[in-house]
């Protein structure tokens, strides 16, 4: 069974960092490409980042280019977010999910989420 | 960037009736649309890919349709559960963009 875990959250004072981790188990993670979707409170879903399943290509939304840096350790199933010079307006649950097609390098589905983690970003 | 706009923003409903949801794309993304459901405070779940490929579990109630620019979500006799918030997302692009949601109220 497919389940990933996020942690890392909290509240962090704007200009601030925060690195988000995403635990996944029940599949090989190596395999899948991974992504960080956030919502923030009362909104809709904003995709933020990509990690294809090989590690090396990456893609972000506009809004963290530059400021947000995705990684991952497949051989520790993890997923990382490095969140750098943080704003008011990244404060949202920040959601990981997985790519529906394994080993591919085109976008797909996201078939499995976690719970979320809690950023807020306020002085 | 390409922009996905949902429509209605809310929808009243009640058990057993059949609604629609509407998802239109700034260009084409010939059927790499995907629909979520999101219940409040849980993560989104998939109900469709490939826009009318139903997901592993999902009730066969829910069917999709469309290709290009324009997507429509059914869900046919609508269930107690079935009352939460419902986007669709493009992946013809590597930046997955949702729709702004669609959210199914009891009437």
């Amino acid at each position: 069974q497919v389940h990933l875990v996020e942690s890392g959250g909290g509240v962090v004072q704007p200009g601030r960092s925060l690195r988000l981790s995403c635990a996944a188990s029940g599949f090989t993670f190596g395999n899948y490409g991974m992504h960080w979707v956030r919502q923030a409170p009362g909104k809709g879903l904003e995709w933020v980042a990509l990690i294809w399943f090989h590690g090396r290509n990456k893609y972000y939304a506009d809004s963290v280019k530059g400021r947000f840096t995705i990684s991952r350790d497949n051989s520790k199933n993890t997923l990382f977010l490095q969140m750098d010079n943080l704003r008011a307006e990244d404060t949202a649950v920040y959601y990981c999910a997985r790519d529906r097609d394994d080993i591919v390098v085109v976008p797909s589905a996201y078939d499995s989420w976690g719970q979320g983690t809690l950023v807020t970003v306020s002085s | 960037d390409i922009q996905m706009t949902q429509s209605p923003s809310t929808l009243s409903a009640s058990v057993g009736d059949r609604v629609t949801i509407t998802c239109r794309a700034s260009q084409s993304i010939t059927n790499w649309l995907a629909w979520y459901q999101q219940r409040p405070g849980k993560a989104p779940k998939l109900l469709i890919y490939k826009a009318s490929t139903l997901e592993n579990g999902v009730p066969s109630r829910f069917s999709g349709s469309g290709s290009g620019t324009e997507f429509i979500l059914t869900i046919n006799s609508l269930q107690p559960d079935d009352f939460a918030t419902y986007y669709c997302q493009q992946y013809n692009s590597y930046s997955g963009t949702f729709g702004q949601g669609t959210k199914v109220e009891i009437k």
